[in-house]
């Protein structure tokens, strides 16, 4: 079974806007990634975070960690409609395997 | 730097053929992966390479078949094909198993 579980499944949002998901997983990890994918298109990684970090920033995406809650948080500020797109999580499990969820659609509106 | 290359990028097929999804990688990079993504399901890892001449089972290897020729290359092989397998299939690599991926455009194979 897929070991992590993204929500919500779709969010809209005004431009200028914040936008958050999170993520939630089921085994312990060494680390968890979060990525984007655009329509009809492959997944672009944005930002990997390590078990023993609890948060991280990379322009305007920020990253949350709760190990002890097995949950993630990403965080998009000043939303673009070039972020609208689908947004996934990933943890390595069982070897180091990548393990993805479901995703959070977002569409930012103008 | 091409990155990641999936060959075809659309196929149709009919029950019961076969065929082989290529896949190749110019970063050298030691870990490969095959995924498939349905509708509502995300990504499900069919199966996995730490290196070459390697490989693992993921989470839906049922009906599908890997080579690991080198250290470059990936391939999937579906002996019998299925509707079922109708689907949007992913290559990936990375430098290590659980570091950031990077992906091929996907094959988008159909199963009449």
């Amino acid at each position: 079974s897929q070991q992590g579980e993204e929500d919500p499944q779709a969010l809209s949002i005004q431009e200028g806007e914040n936008a958050t998901m999170n993520c939630s997983y089921k085994t312990s990890i060494n680390n968890l990634q979060w990525y984007r994918q655009n329509s009809g298109r492959g997944l672009v990684h944005l930002i990997l975070i390590r078990s023993n970090e609890r948060e991280k920033h990379s322009g305007r995406l920020r990253v949350t960690l709760d190990t002890s809650k097995k949950s993630s948080s990403l965080l998009i500020t000043a939303s673009r409609a070039a972020d609208t797109a689908s947004y996934f999580c990933a943890t390595d499990y069982n070897d180091y395997k990548l393990s993805f969820g479901a995703g959070t659609t977002v569409t930012v509106r103008a | 730097n091409a990155g990641v290359t999936q060959t075809p990028k659309f196929q149709v097929l009919k029950t019961g053929q076969s065929m082989t999804l290529q896949c190749a990688q110019d970063m050298n990079h030691n870990s490969m992966y095959w995924y498939r993504q349905d509708p509502g399901m995300g990504l499900r890892l069919i199966y996995y390479s730490a290196s070459e001449g390697t490989t693992d089972k993921g989470e839906v290897p049922n009906g599908y078949n890997v080579s690991r020729l080198n250290k470059r290359e990936f391939s999937l092989r579906l002996e019998s094909a299925a509707p079922s397998q109708t689907s949007v299939y992913f290559c990936a690599s990375s430098d290590q198993g659980g570091t950031e991926a990077f992906f091929g455009q996907g094959t988008r194979l159909t199963v009449v």
